[in-house]
């Protein structure tokens, strides 16, 4: 079974960079045609697709985020990370990792199907 | 790109079935069939229920289908449980470059 887990720190001020990572169990992170992406939840809020990365790199990110957004994978590990920069308080939200369906996906395609817990990104001034 | 549109809540008895829209536009839900639902119970993670608008992942209760016509979607809970009181997100593929966005959420409540 697959599993997602968010690590990150927790707590950030602002004007600084949040760096999340996401470690895959049970797959590979270099499984075809799969893509791994960040979603995020402000309190009380709805979800809001971040951005999403293949393992050769290729990255898609929301472009209301500008170019606050970096995304890395590391397969060495089965990891891949967030990196948030200049953060406001407009970014305190749950952040989720999840696997994401390729249009070539023998049976969830363009889909999120499997999601980390989800860990609680606190931006302090 | 704006979130897609959902009712805030939507409520019913045990036993009936309720529906909840989701509305965009032309460049996503009106041209793409990839439209995917959501459940998330308070302070847990979503769970994928509905993947290009009517497919059910496996492990999926049959009492949950969807639909399209135009630029809106539809999810159908049907003989609707105790269980099934949770928010719900829609999401769809808008394009190759800003490939995603989800819909505003919608609580359904169980009376």
């Amino acid at each position: 079974q697959l599993q997602l887990q968010e690590s990150g720190p927790g707590l950030v001020k602002s004007s600084e960079t949040v760096s999340l990572t996401c470690t895959v169990s049970g797959g590979s992170i270099s499984s075809t045609p799969y893509y791994w992406g960040w979603i995020r939840q402000p309190p009380g809020k709805g979800l809001e697709w971040i951005g999403h990365i293949y393992y050769s790199g290729s990255a898609y990110h929301n472009p209301s985020l500008k170019s606050r957004v970096t995304m890395s994978v590391d397969t060495s590990k089965n990891q891949f990370s967030l990196n948030l920069s200049s953060v406001t308080a407009a970014d305190t939200a749950v952040y989720y990792c999840a696997r994401l369906g390729g249009l070539s996906a023998p049976d969830v395609r363009r889909a999120f199907d499997y999601w980390g817990q989800g860990t609680l990104v606190t931006v302090s001034s | 790109q704006s979130a897609l549109t959902q009712p805030d809540s939507v409520s019913g008895s045990p036993g009936q079935s309720i529906t909840i829209s989701c509305t965009g536009t032309s460049s996503d839900i009106g041209t793409y069939n990839y439209v995917s639902w959501y459940q998330q119970h308070p302070g847990k993670d979503p769970k994928l229920m509905i993947y290009e608008v009517s497919n059910r992942p496996s492990g999926v209760s049959d009492r949950f289908s969807g639909s399209k016509s135009a630029n809106t979607a539809s999810l159908t809970i049907s003989g609707l449980q105790a269980e099934d009181e949770a928010d719900y997100y829609c999401c769809s593929y808008i394009s190759s470059s800003t490939p995603y966005v989800f819909g505003s959420g919608t609580k359904v409540t169980v009376l």
